[in-house]
């Protein structure tokens, strides 16, 4: 897998945008970037993932800089029930699994 | 649509005990795999299976974890003997082919003593 980079921790303000960081300066022209969440006491949930293109779906949208070596989510009003740990992963293929690192734990305050 | 199912949600053993996990993924997904999440930290990966066949668990301590997942449906995951480092989360996760996203049930939290 690419070597993502992650902060650990982040805190926003209900209502406000939370715009979490991923550096993945290893990445390959093939490796997707993904992006999962964790809330407490629950499974890893997919959230997003894209190749090159800026993609945006219900939940968040995903911005990869041109040279695809970073890459940021947008959670556009987040909410208290947005807090958790945040994991970027860059897998090698498509067929190989996710490596998850320690992600960023965002706190989302009232 | 179910989700993946695990059972039991939680359980505290002695070390040197053996325990088992159950995980029913979604149904049609070919792709299952067995995480260990343990406090503060990332899921590992402990083993993947593509219909009932191992994929890689080249992470799997094969001394005393095993897994099977016969009839590529539902799986188990067993560890015999048990021992304190085990204490974790240990999370299923399916998939309808390898590289696709991924969903995960609630884990079974394992308390060794």
């Amino acid at each position: 897998d690419a070597k993502t980079t992650q902060p650990p921790s982040m805190d926003c303000a209900e209502g406000r945008a939370a715009n979490l960081p991923c550096n993945h300066s290893t990445i390959s022209g093939n490796e997707y970037v993904y992006w999962y969440r964790q809330i407490h006491s629950q499974g890893p949930q997919y959230i997003i993932h894209g190749l090159k293109n800026n993609e945006t779906n219900e939940m968040a949208s995903l911005i990869i800089t041109e040279d695809r070596k970073s890459s940021t989510l947008i959670l556009p009003h987040a909410t208290l029930r947005d807090t958790a740990v945040y994991y970027c992963i860059a897998p090698l293929s498509g067929n190989t699994p996710l490596v998850f690192g320690k992600g960023t734990r965002l706190s989302v305050i009232a | 649509e179910a989700g993946v199912a695990q059972s039991p949600r939680y359980k505290i053993i002695e070390k040197r005990q053996s325990v088992a996990f159950w995980c029913n993924p979604i149904s049609g997904h070919a792709t299952l795999y067995w995480y260990q999440q343990i406090l503060g930290q990332g899921p590992k990966l402990l083993i993947q299976f593509q219909n009932n066949g191992v994929v890689d668990d080249s992470q799997l301590p094969k001394d005393r974890f095993s897994a099977e997942r016969l009839k590529g449906v539902d799986s188990t995951l067993k560890i015999q003997p048990a021992k304190l480092e085990d204490s974790a989360v240990y999370l299923c996760a399916s998939s309808n082919r390898v590289g696709e996203k991924l969903f995960f049930g609630s884990g079974t939290q394992l308390s060794v003593l």
